[in-house]
């Protein structure tokens, strides 16, 4: 299976609202409601941000929403703030227990 | 507050095994999956294999025939081998927990994360 494909980067000033893009296909996030997504600081492990699509953690601020439609899913920050700035990758469930993760972007608040 | 300890031999020459074990301080071991997931540097996360509280494992296509994973309930623990190590195998490997809430185990959803641990394989 191939990595799910991301823009390398985007970018927004602090308190505008940025998308990201994770697409697939129909064997991986068109075929299931299993998209996750991850928010990862610089020499940081992972930090699970969005499940489900779009069901958020305990904790995780509601500035951060999830959706999908069709083998493309998506994940909006909106308000950006300094702290947003990160790397984000995406991860669908696969098939036969298994699992592919996107090929990441990096966000930069300007 | 669950953590998740790793170790293992950082600096591999090609041909040999990578070998790494995470331990589960804090919590449960019982009931979860338990994932081992890697990111070459500069790159995105790749997922390797999960395993089962039980035992019962799944990995990657792609990496199966390399990858054994296993799990020691008595210590809370689950071991990553991967056989004949290249330059391509050169990552940060993170273990990890897939999130469980309500008696329900959410797919790919990774909530508690190992330290990482960067394994270079050079000669």
């Amino acid at each position: 299976q191939s990595a799910l494909t991301q823009p390398r980067s985007v970018s927004g000033s602090p308190g505008q609202s940025v998308t990201i893009s994770c697409t697939g296909t129909s064997s991986d996030v068109g075929g299931y409601n299993y998209v996750s997504w991850y928010q990862q600081h610089p020499g940081k492990a992972p930090k699970l941000i969005i499940y489900d699509v779009s069901d958020r953690p305990s904790g995780v601020p509601d500035r951060f929403s999830g959706s999908k439609s069709g083998n493309t899913a998506s994940l909006t920050i909106s308000g950006l703030q300094a702290e947003d700035e990160a790397d984000y990758c995406c991860c669908s469930y696969a098939g036969s227990y298994t699992y592919v993760f996107g090929t990441g972007t990096k966000v930069t608040v300007l | 507050q669950v953590q998740l300890q790793q170790w293992g031999a950082g600096l591999l020459k090609p041909s040999e095994t990578l070998s790494l074990t995470c331990a589960v301080y804090g919590g449960s071991f019982s009931g979860y999956y338990w994932s081992w997931i890697r990111q070459p540097p500069g790159k995105g996360l790749e997922w390797i294999g999960e395993i089962y509280h039980s035992g019962s494992t799944t990995y990657d296509p792609s990496l199966k025939s390399r990858v054994t994973i296993s799990v020691d309930t008595s210590k809370k623990q689950f071991s990553l081998k991967l056989t004949s190590v290249t330059a391509a195998d050169t990552a940060v490997y993170y273990c990890a927990r897939r999130y469980c809430s309500g008696g329900s185990c959410y797919w790919g959803a990774f909530d508690i994360w190992g330290q990482g641990t960067m394994v270079t394989v050079s000669s």
